[in-house]
């Protein structure tokens, strides 16, 4: 069975600094997907980032980029110039067929 | 314009009752999901339909009964509410965009039995 690990349960950072939140997972599949999703405290779920095992260059979107070991079975998840806004809960997840395993979270809070 | 909508966003109810919380889609994905979130904010997947079949149904007590009328539906019933069924709610939808399977969430169903 798949699982998701975040180690990181809470984490803080000051206002434009660079954050990185950590993710592990265990899988026997060699093609899945992983992702970063977000939960602000409005509760709306939001796609952060995706990434293609298959893949080896490290996705990347604005301010948000990933370092994918596929080996290692890592995926952590870079936030650079952090803001207020990104405050919230950030969830790892990895998908294979059509079924998704969560992380449990890690609560990032940006601070002024 | 909303991609994936759930009603009602708050629900307080009884111990004992049966509620049922809505969910539609009209991005025209054939997947949608039901998540539950407890306490911890721990996100588990309870059940997929995939053109209205069912293909994943985790370890979920037989009271709660997903129904998929359509496509763009997939409603979760749950029969003689317990105070553990206290959690968020998510529904959620996907479609198969370049090989992978991106998902929409809607906005979560907070559910309080008393």
């Amino acid at each position: 069975a798949q699982t998701v690990t975040q180690s990181q349960p809470e984490m803080s950072v000051q206002e434009a600094e660079t954050v990185t939140l950590s993710c592990t997972y265990d899988t026997s599949e060699n093609n899945y997907y992983l992702f970063w999703y977000k939960q602000p405290p409005s509760r709306q779920m939001i796609l952060v980032i995706r990434q293609e095992a298959y893949k080896q260059q490290n996705a990347t979107e604005n301010r948000f980029s990933v370092n994918f070991q596929k080996a290692a079975k890592s995926f952590s998840l870079k936030i650079s110039d952090s803001q207020l806004g990104d405050t919230a809960m950030y969830f790892c997840a990895f998908e294979y067929g059509q079924n998704f395993v969560f992380g449990p979270g890690t609560r990032l809070s940006v601070l002024p | 314009d909303t991609a994936v909508s759930q009603t009602p966003k708050y629900l307080v109810t009884q111990m004992g009752n049966d509620k049922s919380i809505k969910c539609e889609q009209n991005l025209g994905h054939d997947t949608m999901y039901w998540y539950k979130q407890d306490s911890k904010k721990f996100l588990k997947i309870m059940f997929s339909y995939n053109n209205k079949e069912l293909i994943i149904n985790e370890t979920v007590p037989n009271r709660f009964s997903p129904k998929s009328p359509d496509k763009a539906h997939l409603n979760l019933h749950i029969n003689s509410l317990e105070l553990g069924d206290s959690a968020v709610y998510f529904c959620a939808s996907s479609h198969w965009d370049r090989g992978y399977n991106e998902q929409f969430f809607g906005p979560g169903t907070r559910l309080t039995v008393l």
